[in-house]
């Protein structure tokens, strides 16, 4: 069965820093993995995916992830945030049916 | 242009009523689907309709029962609600055969 972890309930962070949001998967079939960001009260945006090819993967609003296959992770990442970045964000992993079986979401909190 | 739309935003309702929601999408995607986040913010997969037809049913309780009367609109209608229902539910859609989903705002449903 196909699962993800997200390994940061909670990531605090000041402005202008770099942030790594860790998310681990498991799955025996190919992996399609994503990133979506769930601001305040609205739906879920995504941010980036990967599919195949290239395992580093731009999305937008500068975040970037990479695929590790002998980790089983697809950690994102962004250079430097913003106060707007503060927000919840969901990996995400494609199973049966097309389904998206989500982590358990890290609140990123961007601090001044 | 909203892609994927949902109403009503908030729903308050007493524990044993029924009540509905609906999903519409104007992307002309073939696959919609319902998902559930709870107080924890976690998000879980409750059905899934490709073309009108029930592709995905995640061990959900048979007071939800989903009506798609066309590939654009998805609703989700709900028996004697229970105070565990309360959450905010998603609706989503895709192309067929493809992995990225595309999210309404949600709907809060709030049961008394």
């Amino acid at each position: 069965a196909q699962s993800v972890t997200q390994l940061d309930s909670q990531v605090p962070v000041f402005e202008e820093a770099p942030v790594e949001l860790r998310c681990n998967y498991s799955s025996s079939v190919s992996v399609y993995l994503f990133w979506y960001v769930q601001y305040p009260n609205q739906g879920l945006q995504l941010l980036l995916k990967y599919l195949s090819g290239s395992t580093l993967v731009k999305g937008i609003n500068g975040f970037e992830a990479e695929f590790n296959k002998s980790q089983t992770s697809f950690h994102l990442r962004k250079p430097s945030v913003h106060i707007s970045d503060t927000a919840e964000y969901f990996c995400a992993v494609s199973g049966q049916g097309g389904k998206l079986i989500f982590g358990q979401g890290t609140e990123l909190s961007v601090k001044p | 242009d909203t892609a994927v739309s949902q109403t009503p935003k908030y729903l308050v309702t007493q524990m044993g009523n029924d009540k509905s929601i609906k999903c519409e999408q104007n992307l002309g995607h073939d696959t919609m689907y319902w998902y559930k986040q709870d107080s924890k913010k976690f998000l879980k997969i409750m059905f899934s309709y490709n073309n009108k037809e029930l592709i995905i049913n995640e061990t959900v309780p048979n007071r939800f029962s989903p009506k798609s009367p066309d590939k654009a609109h998805l609703n989700l209608h709900i028996n004697s609600l229970e105070l565990g229902d309360s959450a905010v539910y998603f609706c989503a859609s895709s192309r067929a055969g493809a992995n990225e989903q595309f999210f309404g705002p949600g709907t809060r449903l709030t049961v008394l």
